[in-house]
């Protein structure tokens, strides 16, 4: 089955950059998209079709993407960004697919 | 705006079934397309299923083909995820979400948690 791969975790101090990665050999012809999930919340989405931010999503946060690998990058990382981050994208069957997941914490 | 309610925790005992509702308010049901995620315990996110407009059908993850049915009554606008044969692999908290025509899941609801246990 299809599988989106993120590292673990990722750990940055306050005011730096952070960057997640997500691969999958499906992404260069389909979107991925960002979720930010908190302790014992919902997901949240931050980044939507690879770069887009959606309203409300502080301008910190962007997305690129480069063949196999799109990327989640949080400049200037504020202590309330620590959360888990998970990419989504499809595979050839339509269906859908979230990465593992990467925790970041904020030292 | 598109608001999510879910039903609340249950406890269930290995090889029962459980049936997950999501009450949707500020649009109707078929105006959306239902999707359902869930999320073991300090593990990530899984794709159960969800219905597919373009087709109008009802699409599932090949992990829970046979074994899930996910359902709609459009009279209540309530959407419903039945999980049977339930193993203490199941423990999860159950997500509904709506797929935008964007193809990203928002909103979600808040959660439903399904605790299998002997």
């Amino acid at each position: 089955s299809y599988e989106l791969t993120q590292p673990p975790s990722v750990s940055v101090s306050p005011g730096q950059t952070a960057r997640i990665t997500c691969s999958g050999d499906a992404l260069p012809k389909q979107y991925a998209y960002w979720y930010q999930q908190k302790p014992g919340q919902a997901p949240v989405l931050v980044i939507y079709k690879d770069s887009e931010r959606p309203s409300g999503i502080p301008e910190r946060f962007s997305g690129s993407s480069s063949g196999t690998t799109v990327t989640l990058t949080i400049s200037g990382v504020q202590a309330e960004d620590e959360a888990d981050y998970y990419c989504q994208s499809a595979d050839s069957s339509g269906s859908w697919v979230f990465g593992g997941g990467t925790k970041l914490t904020v030292l | 705006q598109v608001q999510l309610v879910q039903s609340g925790a249950e406890v269930k005992k290995p090889g029962a079934s459980v049936k997950v509702s999501c009450k949707v308010s500020g649009y109707t049901l078929t105006e959306l397309s239902m999707h359902w995620v869930r999320q073991a315990p300090g593990k990530g996110l899984e794709w159960m299923g969800g219905f597919d407009p373009e087709d109008g059908e009802t699409i599932y993850a090949q992990k829970f083909q046979g074994r899930v049915t996910m359902t709609e009554d459009t009279s209540t606008d309530t959407a419903y995820m039945e999980l049977s044969s339930l193993r203490s692999e199941d423990t999860a908290v159950y997500y509904c979400a709506v797929k935008t025509p964007g193809n990203w899941f928002d909103p979600w609801g808040q959660g439903t948690l399904v605790t299998v246990s002997s």
